[in-house]
């Protein structure tokens, strides 16, 4: 079975800039989360996507966004990118919200 | 709301050798605990995971993990260390599972393993 996969793996913008990020889980499940990793603060909970449906969001500004479709998939958005936005982007996947996470491999961004 | 606190940032041991990774956790309910590891340009790998079950957890390539509800803590051990564990270690608290309602994964600030030949 296939892992969880991300896309872009890397990604170069500028500031102000927006950027939207993909995440496909394991075939059949139908949770998905975003977590945000940097040096400074480690790994960062973004939100989390059931059945299409936000079910938690972490500490992040409204720039952050996201959404998920009906085949599971989803994608992340950051709109008006700054410095800091700069960060490994890492989606996992779970059969639902309650069971073990699986993380795909990334999508680094750097913000020039 | 819960928390992790990864004692050790930085851990050097020779191969062959026994790991300890130490991990102490705060939570209002009952945990669900894991432990991740990362490699070098990888994304996070699951290595095992403590749900209410059986407080020795065996996980992947001969780790394992000891939950003490006493002392909160849940720290990551292997018999031997081999070349190939040399990574970034993560300690991992869950308040879904136990309908604490907070924010996805907790996780520690990460331990940096290093293995001597």
């Amino acid at each position: 079975k296939a892992g969880v996969t991300q896309t872009p793996r890397y990604l170069i913008k500028t500031r102000g800039q927006q950027v939207t990020l993909s995440c496909s889980p394991i075939s059949g499940h139908r949770s998905v989360s975003w977590y945000q990793q940097t040096p400074g603060q480690g790994l960062q909970f973004l939100f989390e996507y059931f059945s299409e449906t936000q079910r938690n969001k972490g500490n992040f500004p409204g720039r952050f966004s996201g959404r998920q479709f009906s085949n599971s998939r989803s994608e992340m958005n950051v709109s008006t990118l700054e410095l800091g936005d700069s960060a490994l982007y890492l989606c996992a996947s779970s059969l639902t919200e309650l069971e073990t996470q699986y993380f795909g491999p990334g999508t680094r961004l750097l913000v020039l | 709301a819960q928390s992790v606190t990864q004692l050790d940032s930085h851990v050097s041991v020779s191969e062959g050798t026994p790991v300890l990774l130490r991990c102490n956790y705060s939570s209002s309910y009952s945990p669900s605990l894991f432990w991740y590891v990362q490699h070098p340009n990888k994304g996070l790998q699951l290595l095992l995971k403590y749900t209410s079950a059986a407080t020795l957890v065996k996980g992947i390539n001969g780790f394992e993990a000891e939950f003490k509800k006493s002392e909160t803590s849940f720290h990551l051990t292997k018999p031997s260390a081999h070349m190939s564990d040399a990574a970034e270690y993560f300690c991992v608290v869950s308040g879904l599972y136990s309908g604490g309602g907070d924010d996805g994964l907790s996780f520690g600030e990460g331990s940096h393993l290093i293995i001597q030949p």
